[in-house]
């Protein structure tokens, strides 16, 4: 099972927005509705952002949104803020009790 | 308030077996309500999903590690714990546990289960294993 494709880095100035994409095949994004993002900073713990494609848990902004096509899923961060500068990971249901991460991408705020 | 720390030792041989474990507490690990999941990261690399225990037992591995892996849990300790056999420096990583909530109940080929919500909500804050002579 192949990792997630995801951009390596984006970044917009703050107040903007950016989007950032995951991109599967049938077997994992597409198939199911299981995707998740992660936010990561420097030598920190992921935190999670965003479950079931667009489910935000509680206390996350909803400066944070997420949804999916076909086989890509896609995290967007509007009204971009500093402390928004982290690593951004998806993962994904795969099928057989299976799950596989994306790539990452690091976003910037300029 | 839930929280989860890893412990076990930084340094490991190649070739033997890494041992770690994940201490739960502010909550019951036989809860029922969440499969319980190691997760690595080598430095400066991406997330590897290792796999998942719940409280019966019932145990899920990433395929890729299949052959190397137990994960066990210890209720009487609140603990569950990863075991990865014959080590090389390919092995050397951040190892995080995690916490997933249940997503509600699956039934396949007439057995039903409590299915994990393939997200992890909670997490350790990671403890490094080096791979190394």
């Amino acid at each position: 099972q192949s990792a997630l494709t995801q951009p390596p880095s984006a970044s917009g100035s703050p107040g903007q927005s950016v989007t950032i994409s995951c991109t599967g095949t049938s077997s994992d994004v597409g198939g199911y509705n299981y995707v998740s993002w992660y936010q990561q900073h420097p030598g920190k713990a992921p935190k999670l952002m965003i479950y079931e494609v667009s489910k935000r848990p509680s206390g996350v902004p909803d400066r944070f949104s997420g949804s999916k096509s076909g086989n890509t899923a896609s995290l967007t961060v509007s009204g971009l803020q500093a402390e928004d500068e982290a690593d951004y990971y998806c993962s994904s249901y795969a099928g057989s009790n299976n799950l596989v991460f994306g790539t990452g991408a690091k976003v910037t705020v300029l | 308030q839930v929280q989860l720390q890893e412990s076990g030792p930084g340094l490991v041989k190649p070739s033997q077996t890494l041992a770690l474990t994940c201490s739960v507490s502010g909550g019951s690990i036989s809860s029922g309500d969440y499969y319980w999941s190691w997760i690595r990261q080598p430095p400066g690399k991406g997330l590897e999903w290792i796999g998942y225990i719940y409280y019966s037992g019932s145990t899920y591995y990433n395929p890729s590690l299949k052959s190397r892996v137990t994960i066990s849990l210890d209720t009487s300790k609140n603990q569950f714990s990863l075991k990865l056999s014959s080590v090389t420096a390919a092995d050397t990583a951040v190892y995080y546990c995690a916490r997933d909530r249940v997503s509600g109940v699956r039934c396949s080929g007439g057995s039903c289960f409590y299915a994990p919500g393939w997200y992890f909500d909670l997490w350790g804050r990671g403890t490094l294993v080096t791979v190394s002579s």
